[in-house]
This record gives C-alpha cells, sequence and structure tokens, in this order.
C-alpha cells in the first residue's frame, strides 16, 4: 500500500527565504504527483502537477521536481512571502489499472509559516 | 469560472438522520471523487466515478453511497449518520491524466 511522507510536518522561516518542502512515497509505480496548498478552514488549491515521465514543474516562484525511482519529489519557493502561510500537501495517483482504485495518496503536509 | 462546488458548506446533524452533500462541477470532468480529512489521519478517498452510472469505492466507504446521474453531479449520502462520520468532506473533480480540483469542503459534525 502506497505511503506518502512529508518532512518537515511544520516550517517557519522569515520573509524572503528560499525553501524546499519534501515529500517521499514508497511505491514508485505513479501515474503522477500533485502538490497542493490548503489555507485554514479551506479547500486544496492545485499548485503543480508532473506527470511520472516528466522530471520537473515550474509556476511562478514555484518549482517541483520528481525523481520517481528514488520515489521522492520537492517543491521549491523562492522569495517566499507571508502570503504563502498555508499548508502545503503531496499527493500522487496509482497507475490506472482498469477498474481499480483511482484516489490519491496524500501525505499529511507541511504547515508553512511565512514570519514577516 | 471553472470551479467545484459543494453544498452544505457546514452541517450539524444527529445520529440516524439521513442527509445528502451535493457536488458539481462546470468543467465537464469525467472523473469525480469524494475525500474525507481528518487530524492525524490526513485525506482519504471515499468513492469516486469514472463517468456517468460508473463508481466504485476508495479505501474508506463505510457508510456513504454515491450516485453519478448526471455528468456535472456527485452526491454524496449518509444513510445512518454516525458521530465517527464527523470530518471535513471535499469534492473533486478531473480529466484522465490532468490535475484534480476541489471543492471548498464541507464540515459536518454527527451528534
Amino acid at each position: 500500500k502506497q505511503e506518502v511522507t512529508q518532512i518537515p510536518a511544520a516550517l517557519s522561516v522569515p520573509e524572503g527565504e528560499n525553501l524546499v518542502l519534501n515529500c517521499s512515497f514508497t511505491d514508485s509505480a505513479i501515474y503522477n504527483l500533485q502538490w497542493f496548498r490548503q489555507d485554514p478552514g479551506k479547500g486544496l488549491t492545485s499548485l503543480l502537477l508532473i506527470q511520472s515521465s516528466q522530471r520537473e514543474q515550474t509556476s511562478g516562484r514555484l518549482n517541483a521536481s520528481l525523481d520517481k525511482s528514488s520515489g521522492r519529489s520537492t517543491l521549491y519557493i523562492a522569495a517566499s512571502q507571508p502570503g504563502d502561510s498555508a499548508t502545503y500537501l503531496c499527493a500522487v495517483r496509482p497507475p490506472y489499472s482498469g477498474g481499480g482504485a483511482d484516489g490519491l495518496t496524500f501525505g499529511k503536509g507541511t504547515h508553512l509559516i511565512i514570519q514577516p | 469560472e471553472a470551479q467545484v462546488t459543494q453544498n452544505p458548506r457546514y452541517l450539524i446533524t444527529v445520529t440516524g438522520k439521513k442527509l445528502t452533500v451535493t457536488c458539481s462541477q462546470n468543467m465537464n470532468h469525467e472523473y469525480m471523487s469524494w475525500y474525507r480529512q481528518d487530524p492525524g489521519l490526513g485525506l482519504r478517498q471515499i468513492y469516486y466515478s469514472m463517468n456517468v452510472e460508473v463508481t466504485d469505492k476508495g479505501d474508506v466507504p463505510e457508510g456513504y453511497k454515491v450516485s453519478r446521474k448526471e455528468k456535472r453531479n456527485f452526491p454524496l449520502i449518509l444513510e445512518s449518520p454516525s458521530p465517527n462520520q464527523t470530518s471535513l468532506y471535499f469534492c473533486a473533480s478531473y480529466r484522465s491524466n490532468n490535475e484534480q480540483f476541489f471543492g471548498p469542503g464541507t464540515r459536518l459534525t454527527v451528534l
């Protein structure tokens, strides 16, 4: 059974720092990997999607990498801002199995606080 | 605006009183899914649907029902809610290999 681990569980840094959030998964047979942010009491906002054949994706100040063989992904946030404060979730999707389970397996998240 | 909507956003009910949480998407996605989020357990899938009239169980389907009669709607039904179904519920929709879009969540309390 796939397990997703996110380290660290919580992180507090001053504004302006570049930072890296880590995600690891136990089964390298994945369809894709998606990073989300969740603000308190709110839904999940999709940040980046990486297909299993890709190595990285970029959107603005965010860059996500994927090393499928080692079961790792990182989310790099450049020049952090107080508005980046949120919980960041990593999720992997299993390969299509013709009718089997099709759910995302989520990590428990990294709670990020950017100090002004 | 492309979105997934859920109703109600907040619900307090009592044990055994049937309820339905609605989910609707306007992106013409084939796939829809329900998750629950609990402290310390994270997000877990309840049910998903690959298209109209095609549904299947996720990791925690006990106590829930779903239906997919129209492409845009995927309601979650609790026939006889119990306190252990108190949770934050999310609906998601997506195309086959694309990113998944989540609704704003429904906070359910069962007394």
